[in-house]
């Protein structure tokens, strides 16, 4: 069946301009999050839905950062006035948890570069 | 936050059993072992998970130890695709964040 996919894979912003990435999670899954990967680093986590309800948003690093899952489906990360430091690949992933299956799956994530 | 140590690289050789360690002394009672490893260029994949007795599944094995303050993770027949970095996660919520370390990059090499 079809994963999670997100769009676009790659973006290039100027310092300063505002990037939308998108996610689609797998058709049902209750569970959304947003982690970030720095080069070499292990992803971190950034937010949590749960359906259109944001119950953690702890990891978001600043207030230009802002998420939203509007009909508990598609969600989408907003980076205003982005920095070089915001530079990274921005992972999505998705559990149903119902039943027991809690496991998250990835998408392939976006590759943001800041110049 | 839930901390796991994990050596930063191994390597294997094709066809032979990859075993990785993790130790995850500050677990507690109800926290669930997990691993996920990723493979360059694409998001992180699920392995295998456990709470206190040892588990096997298509991918791999999962041995806990006694004291729970340990696992390793088994891959018995590694192959060149399961070259990535290999992360130990520990958990109370299962329906909730996962907190990543270093991991550990795993080389399988022919």
């Amino acid at each position: 069946g079809a994963g999670v996919s997100q769009s676009p894979r790659y973006k290039v912003a100027k310092r300063g301009q505002d990037v939308a990435l998108r996610c689609d999670p797998i058709s049902g899954h209750v569970s959304l999050f947003w982690y970030q990967q720095a080069l070499g680093q292990g992803p971190e986590f950034l937010t949590y839905f749960q359906n259109e309800a944001q119950l953690d948003k702890s990891g978001l690093p600043s207030d230009r950062f802002f998420a939203e899952r509007p009909e508990g489906s598609v969600s989408t990360l907003k980076i205003q006035r982005t920095q070089q430091e915001d530079s990274a690949v921005y992972l999505c992933a998705s559990s149903f948890i119902w039943r027991g299956e809690y496991e998250q799956y990835f998408g392939p994530g976006t590759r943001l570069t800041v110049t | 936050d839930a901390k796991t140590t994990q050596p930063t690289s191994m390597d294997c050789a094709e066809g032979r059993a990859a075993n990785l360690p993790c130790n995850h002394s500050t677990i507690s009672g109800n926290e669930y072992v997990y691993w996920y490893r990723q493979i360059h260029s694409q998001g992180p994949q699920y392995i295998i998970h456990g709470l206190k007795n040892n588990e096997t599944n298509e991918m791999a094995s999962l041995i806990i130890t006694e004291d729970r303050k340990s696992s390793t993770l088994i891959l018995p027949h590694a192959t060149l695709r399961d070259t990535a970095v290999y992360y130990c996660i520990h958990i109370y919520n299962q329906g909730g964040k996962l907190i990543f370390g270093q991991g550990t990059e795993l080389s399988v090499k022919p």
